[in-house]
């Protein structure tokens, strides 16, 4: 089965505390992307990589980091100095070849830290 | 920032029915996307459609572009209480292969 999976579904962490979302695709795509989505709103795009052992910022990158060591994995670590990290994390990914592509998402992380 | 504005944010119809939600957006684009998203689920995409195309079908889905208007529909056909979700549009920015998504239209299919 391909696809792109996610883990853990729900998240529970004290204020504070670094937490790592975990993304794996087995799709053999060259990007991937994390979004975060705050309740009955749209994503917003945190970080995309493009290709191994690189990624830029996207529009809301603070308190946020990631890692793109294989092609099929980009974990997603929040961190404390993420001001308001409680929401549904989304990981997605594509191709990239020259012409558009849809994106594939996985099922979702949702962080709630207290 | 959000580039696509969804219209209505919220939409309730009986089965049946046809629903059409609307996209605005911003700056010129490539090509557009939409997207479901069941309750707490990932998003699945739905239909691509590009900037020289006026129109495009996909089963009970009919989705259009008016470049001049920045804008586009998507008309869900003889709806059914599976539909049942929210719908967002997404615009290709010039950078690689990333969207930027709109806020969504909910939409409820009462049986």
């Amino acid at each position: 089965d391909g696809g792109i999976t996610q883990s853990p579904k729900y998240l529970f962490r004290k204020e504070g505390q670094n937490v790592t979302l975990s993304c794996e695709q087995n799709l053999n795509h060259d990007a991937m992307y994390w979004y975060r989505q705050d309740p009955g709103q749209g994503l917003r795009l945190i970080y995309y990589s493009q290709i191994v052992n690189d990624f830029q910022k996207g529009d809301i990158a603070e308190g946020y980091s990631v890692s793109r060591e294989k092609k099929e994995s980009f974990p997603l670590t929040v961190t404390s100095a993420q001001k308001n990290p409680t929401a549904f994390y989304l990981c997605a990914s594509s191709m990239t070849s020259g012409v558009p592509h849809e994106q594939y998402f996985g099922p979702g992380t949702r962080l709630t830290v207290t | 920032s959000q580039q696509g504005e969804e219209d209505p944010q919220a939409l309730s119809i009986q089965e049946g029915e046809n629903a059409t939600m609307n996209c605005s957006y911003k700056t010129s684009i490539n090509n557009l996307q939409w997207y479901r998203q069941n309750s707490g689920r990932g998003l699945v995409h739905l239909i691509l459609i590009r900037s020289n195309e006026r129109e495009k079908h996909s089963g009970r889905l009919r989705v259009t572009l008016d470049t001049s208007k920045k804008s586009s529909s998507l008309l869900i056909t003889a709806s059914r209480a599976a539909d049942t979700a929210s719908y967002f549009c997404a615009t290709d920015r010039n950078a690689g292969n990333m969207l930027t998504f709109g806020g969504g239209t909910r939409l409820m299919v009462k049986p």
